[in-house]
């Protein structure tokens, strides 16, 4: 069964260093989202991505965070500087097509800012 | 997307069936319910969603009031791997439409 990929799995890092975190979605899965998940809390969408374009980031702190999507393939999100307050699991998910597609969620990569 | 209510956290005898509440009273029209459920330190599982009829796959049974401002998840025989956090979420049917995830509810099968 194709499985969305995440990489890494843990990642710790100190306060103003910079991050990066890598997803891969399901072969042929048009959208792409990016959540963060605070400890306790649901998962929030931080950017929405349809093929390579930004259809949504209005959640996005874009100061620190970047995401890029260039192929329209897989995805990086960046963080820079960390800060306390980013730990917390990211989450990328990713669906056929958009509108009420079903969205199928990788297994997420666990940050702790120090 | 209309927002819902599930209760925090609720307990099932394995074997038994669990039954999971949510209220959605503001739902409009073209809004879909979902349920996803998320074990511990894993991502969100999709289970099953549905508009305005009764659905069911091999996970669970979707349930929904025909004023569709309630549904209920029902998982037919709990075991302890279905311990997890149940969300309930609505969601529009078109567009660039997403999941906005609430608290859920924390579903805990005992042996």
């Amino acid at each position: 069964e194709a499985e969305v990929a995440q990489s890494p799995r843990y990642k710790i890092t100190e306060k103003s260093q910079a991050v990066a975190f890598w997803c891969d979605p399901i072969s042929g899965h048009a959208t792409l989202y990016w959540y963060r998940q605070i400890l306790g809390q649901g998962p929030e969408l931080l950017v929405q991505f349809q093929d390579e374009s930004v259809v949504d980031d209005s959640q996005l702190p874009k100061d620190r965070f970047s995401a890029e999507r260039l192929k329209g393939v897989d995805s990086t999100l960046k963080i820079q500087p960390a800060e306390l307050g980013d730990s917390a699991m990211y989450l990328c998910a990713s669906s056929a097509n958009r509108g009420p597609d079903t969205q199928y969620f990788g297994p997420g990569t666990r940050l702790t800012v120090l | 997307d209309a927002k819902t209510t599930q209760p925090p956290s609720m307990d099932c005898a394995e074997g038994r069936a669990a039954n999971l509440p949510c209220n959605h009273s503001t739902i409009s029209g073209n809004e879909y319910v979902y349920w996803y459920r998320q074990i511990h330190s894993q991502g969100p599982q999709y289970i099953i969603h549905g508009l305005k009829n009764n659905e069911t796959n091999e996970m669970a049974s979707l349930i929904i009031t025909e004023d569709r401002k309630s549904s209920t998840l029902i998982l037919p025989h709990a075991t302890l791997r279905d311990t997890a956090v149940y969300y309930c979420i609505v969601r529009v049917g078109s567009g660039y439409s997403t999941l906005t995830f609430g608290k859920g509810t924390m579903l805990l099968v005992s042996p």
